[in-house]
């Protein structure tokens, strides 16, 4: 079965610091990776996703992710981070063959502060 | 395009009382599913629907949780009775049949069992 594990349960930063959220899944074939973004009192919305291709996808406001296959890993990265990036971040996985649900992580809150 | 609407918002029940959820997916989504997300956990699904078909149902506890896609469109979710740790926030998302790239949420509907 897949899982996902998100090291940092909190993270608190100060605005303009640098951003790695780390993110490893278990799974033994080839998966479809995301990290999700849950604004405060908002819905989950899609960040960023790598399906194949070149390993280091980037997504919306600034954030990009590197998948490692060896690794297992697929950490979230953003250089300069800014208030309003407070937010839970979810990264799920799921089965690249399709049609298969979406396996997400426990989340880490992001509290950015001035 | 409109996204995935449910509701109610919130709800407070007394447990071993009943409740449902409704969820309208985005139009043409054949795919639609259930995520239970307790509070500091990720989403857990619960029910994928294929059109008004059950694709996976293994995670649902179907001695209190039902649910239905009648005509493959709108989606109910009930709990019948409710416990304590049914307290938690319900989301509906949707994607085309066969879609990887991710589903559209909904806002949720947040249980809170008393």
């Amino acid at each position: 079965a897949q899982s996902v594990s998100q090291h940092n349960h909190h993270v608190i930063l100060s605005e303009a610091a640098s951003l790695e959220l780390g993110c490893n899944y278990s799974y033994g074939g080839t998966v479809n990776l995301f990290w999700y973004v849950q604004y405060p009192g908002q819905h989950l919305q899609l960040l960023l996703k790598y399906f194949s291709g070149d390993p280091l996808v980037k997504g919306i406001k600034g954030f990009e992710a590197e998948f490692i296959k060896s690794k297992f890993s697929f950490n979230l990265r953003k250089p300069s981070v800014q208030w309003s990036d407070t937010a839970e971040y979810f990264c799920a996985v799921n089965s690249a063959r399709g049609n298969t649900p979406l396996v997400f992580g426990k989340g880490t809150r992001l509290s950015v502060i001035a | 395009e409109a996204g995935v609407a449910q509701s109610p918002r919130y709800k407070i029940i007394e447990k071993r009382q009943s409740v449902a959820f409704w969820c309208n997916p985005i139009s043409g989504h054949a795919t639609l599913y259930w995520y239970q997300q307790i509070l500091g956990q990720g989403p857990k699904l619960l029910i994928q629907f294929q059109n008004n078909g059950v694709v996976d149902d293994s995670q649902l506890p179907k001695d209190r949780f039902s649910a239905e896609r009648l005509k493959g469109v709108d989606s109910t979710l009930k709990i019948q009775p409710a416990k304590l740790e049914d307290s938690a926030v319900y989301l509906c998302a949707s994607s085309p049949a066969g879609w990887v790239d991710g589903y559209t949420f909904g806002s949720g509907t947040r249980l809170t069992v008393v």
